[in-house]
């Protein structure tokens, strides 16, 4: 079974404070995704990467940069956390484009 | 432009069914749903291509309407299982990447 795996389920962060959400898929996946998920709005797609430090914006990328160093491990970087960034972060991970997406457990945000 | 999906939410009864729309502003070509139960990660449901296949999952069924521009999962006899929200993914139609989530519906069953 693919496994994606997120570094927290819960974090709390204080404003202005640089934020890490880290994501690791065992299945040698090309694709690796990081997405919002917030009542009413669905799942928004904030990045994704298609390759080792390939990365292309999603929807809402704005206050968010990311990193892929590994094909394995893909961190969304919140440099200076603000509390409209409170929220849900999904990760997940396909082995190509068109194919199923296989998410991680979330992380649930909190921005103070 | 994201797939709207209707409900938002809905509340059913252990053996009621039930009907989420989701619909685009482009023309589909495929349409994939997943369920998300509450405090876990969403999971894929099936995939509906062009051509207006219908799809089925256990009681839970699926067709696409190209000339709508929709989709519709079908949820017969819930079960206490079906409880979650469900999104629908569609294609973008331009972009590297393919597919943009819908709004996402809230189904609760009760017993």
């Amino acid at each position: 079974d693919v496994k994606v795996t997120q570094s927290s389920r819960y974090l709390v962060k204080r404003t202005g404070e640089k934020v890490f959400l880290e994501c690791v898929q065992d299945m040698d996946h090309e694709n690796m995704f990081w997405y919002r998920q917030d009542p009413g709005l669905g799942l928004r797609l904030i990045y994704f990467s298609y390759d080792v430090k390939m990365k292309e914006k999603g929807d809402i990328p704005e206050g968010y940069s990311v990193s892929r160093e590994k094909k394995e491990r893909f961190s969304l970087i919140l440099e200076s956390a603000s509390t409209n960034q409170t929220s849900m972060y999904l990760c997940a991970s396909s082995p190509t484009n068109q194919e199923t997406q296989y998410f991680g457990p979330g992380t649930r945000l909190l921005v103070l | 432009q994201q797939p709207v999906q209707s409900p938002q939410a809905v509340i059913l009864r252990e053996g009621e069914d039930a009907v989420i729309n989701c619909s685009s502003s482009k023309a589909l070509y495929s349409v994939h749903w997943y369920r998300q139960k509450h405090g876990e990660a969403p999971v894929f449901l099936m995939i509906l291509l062009k051509g207006g296949e219908q799809k089925g999952h256990d009681k839970i069924s699926a067709s696409f309407n190209e000339k709508k521009q929709q989709s519709s999962l079908y949820l017969t006899a819930s079960q206490l299982s079906y409880s979650g929200t469900y999104f629908c993914g569609t294609e973008r139609g331009s972009g590297t990447y393919k597919y943009i989530f819908g709004t996402g519906t809230r189904l609760k069953v009760l017993a």
